[in-house]
C-alpha cells in the first residue's frame, strides 16, 4: 500500500536555525507532492507544491522542498525559522491520476525566541 | 472569494445524537472532500464528491453520510454520533485536471461527543 512518512514528529528550534522536515513516500510512478502547514487553532494551508519540472519548489514563507526521485524524498527547508514558524507540517503525495491524496502524520515545530 | 467555509466552529453532541457539518466553497470547484484529524494521526479521508450528484467512500467512512446536491454545498451528516467520533473535521475542494489538483481547506469544526 501506498504510504506517506514523516521521520520527524516533533522538532524543537531556536530562532535563526535551519529547518529540514523529512518526507518520504512509497510508490514507483509519476507523484504530485505537497507541503501544508497548520498554524495553531488554524485550518491547513498550502506551503508548497511540486507536479512536474524543476525538482527544487519554492513556496511561502522562506520555505523550499527538493523532490529528489531516486530517494523517494520530498523535503521541506527552511534556512533561518522564526518564532512565527511555529507549527504542524503535513507532507501529502498524490500518485498518479489517483485522485485521493495520502498524508503523513505531521510533524511539530515548535520554535523559541 | 470566502474561500471554504464551515459551520459549526464547534459542537458538543451527546452520544447518539445526530448533526450535520456543513461546508460550502465559492470557488466552483468540482472536486470536495471531508477529512478528520485526530492527534497524531494525520488527516483521514471520510468521504469525497467529483462534481454534483457523485460522492464515494474515503478510508473511514463509517458513521456518516453525505450528499452533494449542488457544486457548492458538501454536507456531511452524523446519524448516530458516538465518543469515537470526537475529531476536528476539515473539508476541503480542489480543481485541476485529474492528477493535477490541489486541495484547499476549510477552517474546520470542533466535535465533541460525549
Amino acid at each position: 500500500a501506498q504510504s506517506v512518512s514523516q521521520h520527524n514528529h516533533h522538532v524543537i528550534l531556536s530562532e535563526a536555525a535551519s529547518l529540514e522536515l523529512g518526507c518520504n513516500y512509497s510508490y514507483g510512478g509519476t507523484v504530485n507532492l505537497f507541503w501544508y502547514v497548520q498554524y495553531p487553532g488554524q485550518h491547513l494551508q498550502l506551503l508548497l507544491k511540486y507536479f512536474s519540472g524543476d525538482p527544487l519548489v519554492k513556496g511561502i514563507k522562506g520555505f523550499e522542498a527538493e523532490f529528489i526521485k531516486s530517494k523517494f524524498s520530498f523535503n521541506l527547508r527552511k534556512p533561518s525559522v522564526q518564532w512565527s514558524d511555529t507549527a504542524e507540517y503535513f507532507c501529502a503525495v498524490r500518485a498518479g491520476n489517483n485522485r485521493k491524496l495520502i498524508w503523513g502524520l505531521g510533524t511539530s515545530l515548535a520554535v523559541n525566541p | 472569494n470566502a474561500g471554504v467555509t464551515q459551520t459549526p466552529k464547534f459542537r458538543i453532541l451527546k452520544i447518539g445524537q445526530s448533526m450535520t457539518l456543513q461546508c460550502t466553497q465559492d470557488m466552483n470547484h468540482n472536486y470536495m472532500y471531508w477529512y478528520r484529524q485526530d492527534p497524531g494521526m494525520g488527516l483521514k479521508l471520510i468521504y469525497y464528491s467529483v462534481g454534483a450528484g457523485i460522492t464515494d467512500k474515503g478510508e473511514v467512512p463509517n458513521g456518516y453520510n453525505v450528499s452533494r446536491s449542488t457544486t457548492e454545498d458538501f454536507p456531511l451528516r452524523l446519524e448516530l454520533a458516538a465518543p469515537s467520533q470526537t475529531s476536528v473535521y476539515f473539508c476541503a475542494s480542489s480543481y485541476g485536471d485529474r492528477g493535477k489538483e490541489t486541495q484547499y481547506f476549510g477552517p474546520g469544526t470542533r466535535l465533541l461527543v460525549l
